[in-house]
C-alpha cells in the first residue's frame, strides 16, 4: 500500500494559463474525492467520483474545473483560465464505498499559486 | 446544512500538559465524526473515528475523543503533550447520505513549548 499521490507537489502559474494536477489513490478504493484548502481554512469539497462516475460536484467547481477519472483509477484536475483566488491546496482522498466511505486517506496535496 | 465549529484557532501547551481541543457539530442525525491531523507540508492523517457505539473512542498517537450528543460535542483529548504533537487539527463530520463527503471545521493550530 503506497498509499495516495499527487502530482505537481507545488505548481506556479501565470493568471489565464491553464493547469492540471493527477491523483492516484490507494489501489484498491473505489472512492476518490478532491477538496480545496485555503490558507487558514479546513479543506472544503470539491467533487467525487465512485469508480469513473463523477457523482457530485460542490457549487465551489465553477466551469472553469473540470475533473475526471476515465478508468477508475487516477484522477486529474484541471482549472482553466487560472484566478488568483484559485491559489490554494488540492487534496485527493480516496476511500471504500461502504461505511468506512467516511474514512479517507489523503495525499499530500498540491499547492497552486496563482501569479 | 451540517457544519463544523472549532473555536478554538490557535491553543498554546506546555510539553507534557494536558489537551482539549473542541469541536461542535450541527447534523440532524447521529454523525460520523473524525478528527484529522496536517503537519506542515503533509496531508492529512486521520487520528480516529466515530461511527456508533461507545461514545469515547481511542485513536492513534494517545489521542481520544468523547462523543457528547446533547453538547453536539467532539472534543479531542491527550493527557500529556509532545512536542511533535505541534500541528494543525481538524475536526470533521460526515455528511447525508452514503457520499462520504467530508465537512472540516476551520482548524486548530497547536503549538507546543518546551
Amino acid at each position: 500500500d503506497t498509499g495516495v499521490s499527487q502530482d505537481p507537489r507545488h505548481k506556479i502559474t501565470k493568471r489565464g494559463q491553464n493547469v492540471t494536477f493527477r491523483c492516484d489513490p490507494i489501489s484498491e478504493h473505489n472512492r476518490l474525492y478532491w477538496y480545496r484548502q485555503t490558507l487558514g481554512q479546513g479543506p472544503e469539497f470539491l467533487t467525487y467520483f465512485q469508480n469513473e462516475a463523477q457523482l457530485e460536484k460542490s457549487r465551489l467547481l465553477s466551469d472553469r474545473f473540470s475533473a475526471e477519472r476515465p478508468k477508475g483509477s487516477f484522477s486529474t484536475l484541471e482549472i482553466q483560465r487560472t484566478e488568483q483566488g484559485d491559489s490554494a491546496m488540492y487534496l485527493c482522498a480516496s476511500s471504500h464505498s461502504d461505511r468506512s466511505s467516511y474514512e479517507q486517506y489523503f495525499g499530500p496535496g498540491t499547492r497552486l499559486t496563482v501569479t | 446544512a451540517q457544519s463544523v465549529t472549532q473555536p478554538d484557532i490557535h491553543i498554546t501547551v506546555s510539553e507534557g500538559a494536558s489537551l482539549e481541543l473542541r469541536c461542535n457539530y450541527s447534523y440532524g442525525a447521529t454523525p460520523y465524526l473524525f478528527w484529522y491531523v496536517q503537519s506542515p507540508g503533509q496531508g492529512l492523517q486521520l487520528l480516529l473515528k466515530y461511527f456508533s457505539g461507545d461514545t469515547l473512542v481511542q485513536g492513534i498517537k494517545g489521542f481520544e475523543a468523547e462523543f457528547k450528543r446533547s453538547q453536539s460535542s467532539f472534543n479531542l483529548r491527550k493527557p500529556s503533550v509532545h512536542w511533535s504533537d505541534a500541528a494543525e487539527y481538524f475536526c470533521a463530520v460526515g455528511g447525508s447520505g452514503n457520499t462520504g463527503k467530508l465537512i472540516f471545521g476551520q482548524g486548530t493550530t497547536l503549538q507546543v513549548k518546551p
